[in-house]
């Protein structure tokens, strides 16, 4: 399998909503609603800010939200903050156990 | 809180077996319905998963590495570990632990990766 797609970055103003793409296939993203994203501060441990497509763990913002259409999954952003400046990857299953396909990443500026 | 922790050698020359281990604390490896992966980050690049371990044993590959890669599971120490044959150069990368529970499709908790250099 291919990696799944992503702008390499996105940038916003403190308090704009910014949305990062992630495209794939139908035979990963378009098949299950298994999409996750993770935020990753370089240097540190990546975190999950969404799963199932849109489902949040407990203590992730609700600024963050994650949608799904057709073979494209998307992360939008509201009320941009500071602290939101880091990289995005989105995640598929892409079936026969493959449990993780990666996008190659987007970096997120804030302006 | 579980907490995982990657070590192993940072430098290993190509051609030969990489090594890392992942050391779970604050619950069992055993424990039913985890699982347990690892995932790495070449200098530059995006995260690449690597393979998964359920609680049970059953292993998991990313097609593209399954044919020089183990993931082992070691109860009696709690770790988890993961071996990388005939490693090159393009092997280089920050080397992530990371666990889920219940569904095998995201990490929820990671270590705070290790790099693996491979070079001679």
């Amino acid at each position: 399998q291919s990696a799944l797609t992503q702008p390499r970055s996105v940038s916003g103003s403190p308090g704009q909503s910014i949305t990062v793409p992630c495209s794939g296939t139908s035979s990963d993203i378009g098949a299950y609603n298994y999409v996750s994203w993770y935020q990753h501060h370089p240097g540190k441990a990546p975190k999950l800010i969404l799963y199932d497509v849109s489902k949040r763990p407990s203590g992730v913002p609700a600024r963050f939200s994650g949608s799904k259409s057709g073979n494209t999954a998307s992360l939008t952003i509201s009320g941009l903050q500071a602290d939101d400046e880091a990289n995005y990857y989105c995640c598929s299953y892409a079936g026969s156990y493959t449990f993780g396909l990666f996008g190659g990443g987007t970096k997120v500026t804030v302006l | 809180q579980l907490q995982l922790q990657e070590s192993g050698p940072g430098l290993v020359k190509p051609s030969e077996t990489l090594s890392l281990t992942c050391t779970v604390s604050g619950d069992s490896i055993s424990s039913s319905d985890y699982y347990w992966g690892w995932i790495r980050q070449a200098p530059g690049k995006g995260l690449e998963w690597i393979g998964s371990l359920q609680y049970s044993g059953r292993t998991f590959y990313n097609p593209s590495l399954e044919s020089r890669v183990t993931i082992l599971g070691d109860t009696s120490k709690n770790q988890f570990s993961l071996k990388m044959r005939s490693v090159t150069a393009a092997d280089t990368a920050v080397y992530f632990c990371a666990n889920t529970k219940g569904e095998p499709f995201y990490f929820d908790n990671w270590g705070q990766g290790t790099l693996a250099t491979v070079s001679s």
